[in-house]
């Protein structure tokens, strides 16, 4: 079982560079998150999407874009990268509503450095 | 404003005991869930326990059980009979009916180490 899958996994970029990260997901969920873990904070949200085609910020979306193509699939991008944003980074997925059955699932994380 | 306070930074428990890991949140939605995760040393998330705002019961899910006090706002995870595989980071969760996003709000993780 596939779940969500996160690529690449780990990335070291220089400052100014842009990247994108890939977050793939087979469980049919219409909602999709990309958050980021810093040491002593927890998990932030950055952008989320409610289903293809639409996108919206979370709490620290500056100096990231995001794009939902494809249901299946929530792309975080990377511009112009800074050291600021060297974090790990995850991508979740899930139906809306409360209840066990919709809980969050989350992939493996993604480790970027910026120099 | 919607939080999830865990005050506890660190935590040690000895193998085979229990351990209780605090959790407090804030928020005026009468409609919200509570998660805990798990996350080892290799980085995944790992889903352990929900419990609903409006569960009569507390949460339990093998060796986990949630300790839901909802006047109090707390929604603490006991884990029973430590084992050494239980070390890892914890993270306290909290989503809300209301919210159009569904999303999860983080604690800041309390790291449990068990000792042999």
């Amino acid at each position: 079982n596939a779940g969500v899958t996160q690529t690449p996994k780990f990335r070291v970029l220089k400052t100014g560079q842009s990247m994108t990260l890939l977050c793939a997901q087979d469980m049919n969920h219409e909602y999709m998150y990309w958050y980021r873990q810093d040491p002593g904070m927890g998990l932030r949200l950055i952008h989320y999407s409610v289903g293809e085609g639409t996108t919206a910020k979370g709490e620290v979306p500056d100096g990231y874009n995001v794009s939902r193509l494809k249901k299946q699939n929530f792309l975080l991008g990377l511009e112009s990268a800074a050291p600021s944003q060297t974090s790990v980074y995850f991508c979740a997925s899930s139906y809306p509503g409360l209840s066990s059955g919709n809980t969050i699932y989350f992939g493996e994380g993604s480790w970027l450095t910026v120099v | 404003a919607q939080k999830i306070t865990q005050t506890q930074p660190g935590m040690f428990v000895q193998e085979k005991e229990a351990v209780t890991l605090d959790c407090t949140y804030d928020t005026s939605d009468p409609s919200y869930g509570l998660f805990w995760y798990k996350q080892p040393s290799s980085g995944e998330m790992i889903f352990l326990i929900y419990q609903g705002s409006y569960d009569q019961q507390n949460a339990t899910e093998g060796r986990y059980s949630l300790n839901f006090q909802k006047a109090r706002k707390s929604a603490n995870l006991v884990i029973s009979a430590s084992q050494l595989g239980d070390s890892a980071m914890y993270f306290c969760a909290m989503r809300e009916g209301g919210d159009s996003s569904y999303k999860l709000i983080f604690g800041s993780g309390t790291r449990l180490l068990v000792r042999p």
